[in-house]
């Protein structure tokens, strides 16, 4: 079983700004999924990305996956302060798992 | 649907007690997941049941935990006994297996049970 690593662990950024985290992961996969987890609270799922996308948009996020560096990255536009939360992204698996997540603060 | 149910939503125990942490998958979902987080160790996978099968419980961390899953709308997992480096957040969450596995369960997550063992 995989999970995925992402990068930084901590970012801070003002509100308005963009807030990009990213992902490296071991093997190859068929998709990626990407999480958030406001404090407190159990995960939500974002978005999933499959292998054969190189970018998908879902209203304020875009994902990108490259499959050659095995990574992929999460970009937040327009950042607001609900934003802030941790993100995970999810390598699939016969289960998944979580990564120690990046921690996103948007200060208003 | 109201989503995954977990209870308590909060429990505060003395070591050596029992604790016994309830959840109900979504309706019509076929996999369980209990999770535990802390701030050292992040997010834990414990134990996956599949179509109420156990499936891999090798995240479980010692004889004094256990999982259950007696139908497919109820789990349960037991700490017995409880101890202070039990206190965590434990999740549960529920997905559709598909057989497609290329597109790979989505989880659903409940909203957590905190524990303080004191």
């Amino acid at each position: 079983s995989q999970q995925g690593e992402e990068d930084p662990q901590a970012l801070s950024i003002q509100e308005g700004e963009n807030a990009t985290m990213n992902c490296s992961y071991k093997t190859s996969i068929n998709n990626l999924q990407w999480y958030r987890q406001n404090s407190g609270r159990g995960l939500v799922h974002l978005i999933l990305i499959r292998s054969n996308e190189r970018e998908k948009h879902s209203g304020r996020l875009r994902v990108t996956l490259d499959t050659s560096k095995k990574s992929s990255s999460l970009l937040i536009t327009a950042s607001r302060a609900a934003d802030t939360a941790s993100y995970f992204c999810a390598p699939p698996n016969d289960k998944v798992i979580f990564g120690p997540g990046t921690s996103l603060s948007v200060i208003p | 649907d109201a989503g995954v149910i977990q209870s308590p939503r909060h429990e505060v125990t003395e070591m050596g007690q029992e604790v016994t942490l309830r959840c109900k998958p979504i309706s019509g979902h076929n996999s369980l997941f209990w999770y535990r987080q802390t701030m050292m160790r992040g997010l834990e996978l414990l134990i996956y049941f599949n179509n109420n099968v156990p499936i891999d419980d090798s995240g479980m961390p010692e004889d004094r935990f256990s999982a259950k899953m007696p139908n497919a709308s109820f789990s349960t997992l037991k700490i017995q006994p409880s101890e202070p480096r039990d206190s965590a957040v434990y999740f549960c969450a529920s997905s559709l297996d598909l057989e497609d596995r290329a597109l790979q369960e989505t989880q659903y997550f409940g909203p957590g049970t905190r524990l303080l063992v004191l």
